[in-house]
């Protein structure tokens, strides 16, 4: 199947870090993607990974790829409120299609 | 600024009417797309278009249809609106297995009473 896996919420304290995992279904994907929405808002790309990587750091964030066990995640550290918003991770097909998953709606409290 | 212009942003339809969501992009991409969006079902995939000249389906098409008029228009067309399309549509577009992924437009908020 074409299903890539999220959980749906994950609620953090402002400082902490912040994890957000995925799971995913093709193994020839060549990208693998993360994408940031905010209320109201269209989608953003916030980072992806090359296929043959297992980790790419950007700044505060952290993709981490286990091809293995097809697990992707992101790791935010310091969250602040702003990176309050829904996380969507997206794996490209073989094909010309980009499959998301579900959404992970991340709440940052104070 | 370069990038996925939709219209209209909202609209509310009554059971039975019908409408086009208009997608237009300026960078030169081969490839769009049209996705909704459902709360706790993430973006599924209704028609993509890879090319000018090609249509495909994808994951919900039942009761839509798309035209790809040149490369930069990108149509969805609803025939005849049901409640169950009530959702937040999204355009995109890019190019296949590309490291700067799809560029999305603002969304259009659909209700159907």
């Amino acid at each position: 199947g074409e299903d890539v896996e999220q959980s749906l919420f994950l609620s953090v304290r402002e400082g902490d870090s912040s994890v957000i995992n995925c799971t995913y279904t093709d193994s020839s994907s060549t990208y693998l993607y993360w994408y940031k929405q905010e209320p109201g808002a269209g989608l953003q790309l916030l980072t992806y990974i090359f296929s043959n990587m297992d980790m790419k750091q950007d700044q505060r964030l952290t993709v981490l790829l286990n091809k293995k066990d097809k697990h992707l995640s992101l790791r935010i550290a310091d969250t602040q409120t702003g990176d309050s918003a829904i996380y969507f991770c997206a794996e490209s097909m073989n094909t010309d299609k980009l499959i998301f998953g579900t959404g992970t709606r991340l709440q940052v409290f104070p | 600024n370069a990038g996925v212009t939709q219209t209209p942003k909202f609209q509310v339809l009554k059971t039975g009417q019908s409408m086009t969501l208009q997608c237009a992009q300026d960078m030169n991409h081969n490839s769009m797309y049209w996705y909704r969006q459902d709360p706790g079902m993430g973006l599924r995939l209704i028609y993509y278009s890879a090319s000018e000249g090609t249509t495909d389906k994808g994951e919900v098409p039942n009761g839509y249809n798309v035209s790809r008029l040149n490369k930069r228009e990108f149509s969805l067309r609803l025939e005849s609106a049901a409640p169950s399309q009530t959702s937040v549509y999204f355009c995109a577009s890019g190019h296949r297995d590309s490291l700067y992924g799809y560029t999305f437009g603002s969304g259009t908020r659909l209700t159907v009473v």
